[in-house]
């Protein structure tokens, strides 16, 4: 039973290109989370989404970001015009339901380095 | 006022020992607490979860919740070297829709 799967493992953009990161969920899971851990802090939510639907954004930069979970297919970080600050592990969770029931299981995560 | 505060750490603590890592809350309405351990480079892996306030105990770990201080411990029985990883302690806010990390402590169990 495959767990969270994210790729790519590590990604290395320039300065004004777009990053596109992508996770499949676990099978049987239909909400997934998108989580950036900053060097020296704590993993910080950014997106909540549903299949074609974005549930909560709340901690997803106003500008550049974007998240979709399409009906078919795994969902998809999109960074547009990346700068230095963007350089993190993006980690992506899945869970089969929502709230206090349903567990999230992580990836491994995507490492983004901005030159 | 940080929703999670967590000390970051390093704790450096002989094999065999106990181990106790602790974070406060700030939201007297939060009620599911989490702790994840994270090895180096890979995604972070619930240990743990309590609802509300108490103990619980899986092997060599015990959560627990105090609610009238806001503060919640894991405790690390005859630790291991496999036991050194970063922990983060989490708690479901937003709804129940995600989690907020403390910023993570960082374990070394040494031979």
């Amino acid at each position: 039973n495959a767990g969270v799967m994210q790729n790519p493992r590590h990604l290395v953009r320039r300065r004004g290109q777009e990053a596109r990161l992508r996770c499949s969920p676990m099978k049987g899971h239909s909400h997934v989370y998108w989580y950036r851990q900053l060097p020296e802090e704590g993993l910080k939510f950014m997106v909540y989404l549903q299949k074609e639907n974005i549930i909560d954004e709340s901690g997803m930069p106003k500008e550049r970001f974007s998240a979709e979970f399409p009906k078919e297919g795994p969902s998809i970080l999109r960074i547009q015009q990346v700068v230095r600050g963007d350089s993190a592990a993006y980690f992506c969770a899945s869970s089969r339901g929502q709230g206090a029931g349903g567990e999230q299981f992580f990836g491994p995560g995507t490492r983004l380095t901005v030159l | 006022q940080k929703e999670v505060e967590q000390d970051p750490g390093p704790l450096s603590v002989p094999e065999g020992a106990i181990v106790s890592l602790n974070c406060t809350y700030s939201n007297s309405a939060f009620q599911y607490f989490m702790w994840y351990r994270q090895y180096s480079r890979k995604g972070p892996e619930l240990l743990m979860y309590t609802y509300s306030s108490g103990n619980k105990e899986d092997g060599r770990f015990t959560a627990q919740v105090d609610k009238s201080s806001k503060y919640i411990s894991l405790f690390i029985r005859d630790s291991q070297p496999s036991d050194s990883a970063t922990y983060l302690c989490a708690i479901l806010t937003g709804g129940g829709n995600k989690l907020t990390f403390g910023t993570g402590t960082q374990l070394k169990v040494e031979l």
